[in-house]
């Protein structure tokens, strides 16, 4: 079956600067990969999502980056701020729907 | 309003004492699915369903029990519950229209089992 790594499963950054958090995958066939926020206490949140025909996506300050033949993707957060500390999983599965692998997370901290 | 609900929010049981935890969601979507959230392993997959009637297994099927016999409804089912069961589940759904994926999660239950 699908195995997702997720790296790293903490980052602290200063507010201002940037966070990247990398995720591999190894089954070949996932084309579809979407990055949930969690903030304490509270459920997942879709924040971005790719599909395998695109390589990158951008919405404000975040982006994805997709490296099929890596089988690596990547969540990048500019300009960070405090509300952006929480922890964020990185997802695939195959046709968006079936069943679904998750990272184990990652525990972002925005220092002010 | 637009919202996937769970019940019980909290429950503390004992082993092998059967439960249901439902799942239900009004935005009329096609797929559901159940994840249990454990610390240091993230969100795992446990049963998902395409469709009424439709369901298959997800990562961690074992121990666990659904049904899909309405479109709005997913319950999860514990025949005989054991502490390595205790956990925090999400149930989420999505619609099936080709052009979005987004899962919505129901706002969680934590399970202890004593």
């Amino acid at each position: 079956g699908e195995n997702v790594e997720q790296h790293p499963s903490t980052l602290s950054v200063q507010e201002g600067d940037s966070a990247v958090i990398k995720c591999t995958y190894s089954d070949s066939a996932s084309n579809y990969f979407p990055w949930y926020k969690q903030e304490l206490g509270k459920r997942p949140q879709l924040i971005i999502d790719i599909r395998s025909n695109v390589g990158e996506k951008k919405d404000q300050r975040i982006a994805v980056t997709l490296n099929k033949t890596a089988k690596h993707f990547s969540l990048h957060i500019t300009e960070t701020q405090p509300e952006d500390s929480a922890v964020y999983f990185c997802a695939a599965s195959k046709g968006g729907y079936q069943k679904v692998t998750f990272g184990t997370g990652t525990k972002l901290q925005v220092i002010p | 309003e637009a919202q996937v609900t769970q019940n019980p929010r909290y429950l503390i049981t004992v082993t092998g004492k059967k439960l249901t935890v439902t799942c239900s969601q009004n935005m009329n979507h096609e797929y559901m699915s159940w994840y249990r959230q454990d610390p240091g392993l993230g969100l795992r997959q446990i049963y998902y369903s395409m469709n009424v009637e439709v369901t298959d297994k997800g990562d961690v099927p074992e121990g666990y029990k659904v049904s899909r016999k309405e479109k709005r409804n997913f319950p999860l089912i514990l025949e005989s519950p054991s502490p390595n069961q205790t956990s925090l589940y999400f149930c989420a759904s999505s619609l099936l229209d080709g052009s979005t994926d987004t899962q919505y999660f129901g706002p969680g239950t934590r399970l202890t089992v004593l």
